[in-house]
């Protein structure tokens, strides 16, 4: 258990909708990645938050929103839904995004589009 | 930009086999490099991981030493068992000079190894 906590496990839902992925991450970690896992392209990273403040920005579609809450969980909004964006999303979290340090990753929200 | 590549697979084993699992990097900055582990239904674990060229980093019996001359990372173990049997992740997450991380990491495409009894 990386102490990564992710709901819901699993999402099914219909092109044209919109959903809400949530992260809690470890105790005392400032830093949350998003990353997404598909089988044609692999695991990309998404958006990195930073104590309430996004840090980085990867190959997020503008359909797709993040935020860091004041209680550091985050949430990835997904929004106009199509069949390609079904996926499994990970979120990871690290102390500080500034130096090196692990990230760890949560068990993931596998997403269906249907 | 950044990116890893690792070898095409699957990888099938008998336990007890040697494994190698080849890793390459192109990044633009001075880079950490790791080893993930997926295992069936779970997230990414981090498996070992070296900060600076010519660091072996090992964990559970793997190994994998930061070649900057080679810009490569290659995964090795000596004898692998059955519970092994996973996805491997090759990544990276650079940084500059004066050690800041940019954070995110680079994947490669991962290689799923099959080990059998």
């Amino acid at each position: 258990d990386s102490g990564v906590t992710q709901t819901p496990k699993h999402l099914i839902t219909a092109t044209g909708q919109r959903v809400t992925l949530r992260c809690s991450p470890r105790s005392g970690d400032l830093s949350v990645y998003w990353y997404q896992q598909s089988l044609d392209q692999g695991l990309q990273f998404l958006i990195q938050y930073y104590n309430g403040e996004e840090r980085a920005k990867g190959n997020i579609l503008e359909r797709f929103s993040a935020q860091q809450f004041p209680d550091l969980h985050s949430e990835l909004n997904l929004s106009s839904l199509e069949l390609g964006d079904s996926a499994l999303y990970f979120c990871a979290s690290s102390v500080d995004s500034r130096h090196y340090n692990e990230q760890f990753f949560g068990p993931g929200t596998r997403l269906t589009v249907l | 930009g950044n990116s890893v590549t690792q070898m095409e697979g699957p990888v099938t084993l008998s336990e007890e086999a040697f494994l190698t699992i080849n890793c390459t990097y192109t990044a633009t900055g001075y880079p950490s490099l790791f080893w993930y582990v997926q295992y069936p239904g779970e997230g990414l674990q981090l498996l070992l991981k070296a900060t600076k060229a010519d660091d072996k980093g090992s964990n559970k019996g793997f190994e994998a030493t930061y070649r900057k001359e080679t810009t490569s990372f290659h995964l090795e173990k000596g004898s692998v068992q059955v519970s092994d049997s996973a996805v491997y992740f090759c990544a990276l997450s650079d940084q500059d000079a004066g050690g800041t991380s940019y954070g995110k990491l680079t994947f490669g495409q991962g290689t799923i190894l099959t080990v059998h009894p």
